[in-house]
Order: C-alpha cells, then structure tokens, then sequence
C-alpha cells in the first residue's frame, strides 16, 4: 500500500519554543491530509483538515494560532506547535488519502511523540 | 456527531482461542466502516473495511460485518495468533473520503502463546 511518513517519530523541546512536525506522502500525490491528537488511553481525535494550496480547515476547539498548519505540495503537509506548553504533550498522527482514485482509504504516518518539558 | 464506542482493553487471549472486538457507531447518512490495526512502533494500517449495510470486509483472517440495523461492526477472527498483539481501532468515515475519521478509543489486544 501506499507509504506516509512522519518525521520526527519523537521530540522533546522546552516550554515556549516551536516544534515543526512533517508529513509527507511518498508514492502518491494527497490533496487532502489530516492531522490527529492522541491522548493516553483515548481515540484519536482529529485536529485539523490540510488542503493543498488552501487554508487548513480546524476542529472545533482546536487553537489555528497554535497549531499552524501548512500544505505546500501534494507530498507535505507540516503541523507547527507554535510557544508549546506541557499540555501539548501528546500523540500527533497525520493521515493522506491518494489524489483521484475515488478510495476512502486514508494512509496514516507512524506518529510523532512530542514531550515538552 | 459521529461517534465510535469499542470495548475497553486490554484484551488477553491465548493462541488460538476466538476473538471478538465489538463496536458499535452513531452517524448521519450512511458512514464507511472501518479496522485499523496499530502494531507496537508501526503507524496505523488499514485491516478491513466495509462501505455499505450487510457487507463483509475481511482481511488476514479477520471479519467484520456492516450491520446497519445494531448500528455495530464487530472485529471476530477464529484462531488468533502472537503475531495478532496489537491495538485495533474501529472508525467511521461520513463524507465521502472529504472529512477525517472518526475513531474509537482503541482496543490493546494481547495474545499469550
């Protein structure tokens, strides 16, 4: 199946700086990606909607300021978490489902660990 | 909203005993059902789907019918196997592949040999 692979699988940072985290499909072009959360011992809930060439559509409930979002090509889409806080400390999953072949499937990257301290 | 309620973990099982995750889902229209299977380290992958009432997706010895009458997508396989430990979440996709999933909160299946 089609590969997406997330970049870093863990980082730890310092209260205050930013964290940029990558996504990018690479055997297939994605219009559309999505970035999830994922806390301990819970679903993964889905943060954001990244477009190609678009603004990224949010979740209710989920700060843009904060977690900025941007799909440059049909092969990346990054998630910053802008001034992170210990309470950003989670599970960030992205997904991509294949440009033009009218499949639901979506392809989820390996996941990105972030720690801040 | 959507919304996907699986059984809680973790789940013990010995080698070769039968398996059931159930899951049951509350959506408008007519949601795409899905497994997803998480094994330690990996991303998640697509373990079988099933996009409209009655159909059977199966894959790897795993099934789950689309049962649109109890709302449920139950995960059963007949003969699990070590290699089977995983964490499995059930999903729903309502907007025609346009909109995210929306996922259970994972069931932590540990098989003992």
């Amino acid at each position: 199946g089609a590969v997406v692979s997330q970049h870093p699988s863990w980082v730890i940072c310092k209260s205050g700086t930013s964290v940029k985290i990558e996504c990018r499909s690479l055997d297939f072009q994605a219009t559309t990606m999505f970035w999830y959360r994922q806390f301990p011992k819970q679903s993964l809930m889905l943060m954001a909607t990244s477009n190609e060439g678009s603004k990224a559509t949010y979740e209710q409930g989920v700060e843009k300021d904060k977690f900025l979002i941007n799909h440059a090509s049909l092969t990346l889409s990054t998630l910053t978490v802008t001034s992170a806080h210990p309470e950003d400390s989670s599970f960030y999953i992205c997904s991509a489902s294949e440009l033009g072949t009218g499949e639901t499937e979506a392809f989820f990257g390996q996941g990105t660990r972030l720690t801040v301290v | 909203g959507d919304s996907v309620t699986q059984m809680e973990g973790p789940v013990t099982l010995s080698e070769e005993a039968f398996l059931t995750i159930n899951c049951t889902y509350t959506a408008t229209g007519y949601p795409s059902l899905f497994w997803y299977v998480q094994y330690p380290g990996e991303g998640l992958q697509l373990l079988l789907k099933a996009t409209k009432a009655d159909d059977k997706g199966s894959n790897k010895g795993f099934e789950a019918t689309y049962r649109k009458e109890t709302t449920s997508f139950h995960l059963e396989k007949g003969s699990v196997q070590v290699s089977d430990s995983a964490v499995y979440f059930c999903a729903l996709e309502s907007g025609g592949g346009a909109d995210g999933l929306t996922f259970g909160k994972g069931t932590h299946l540990i098989i003992q040999p």
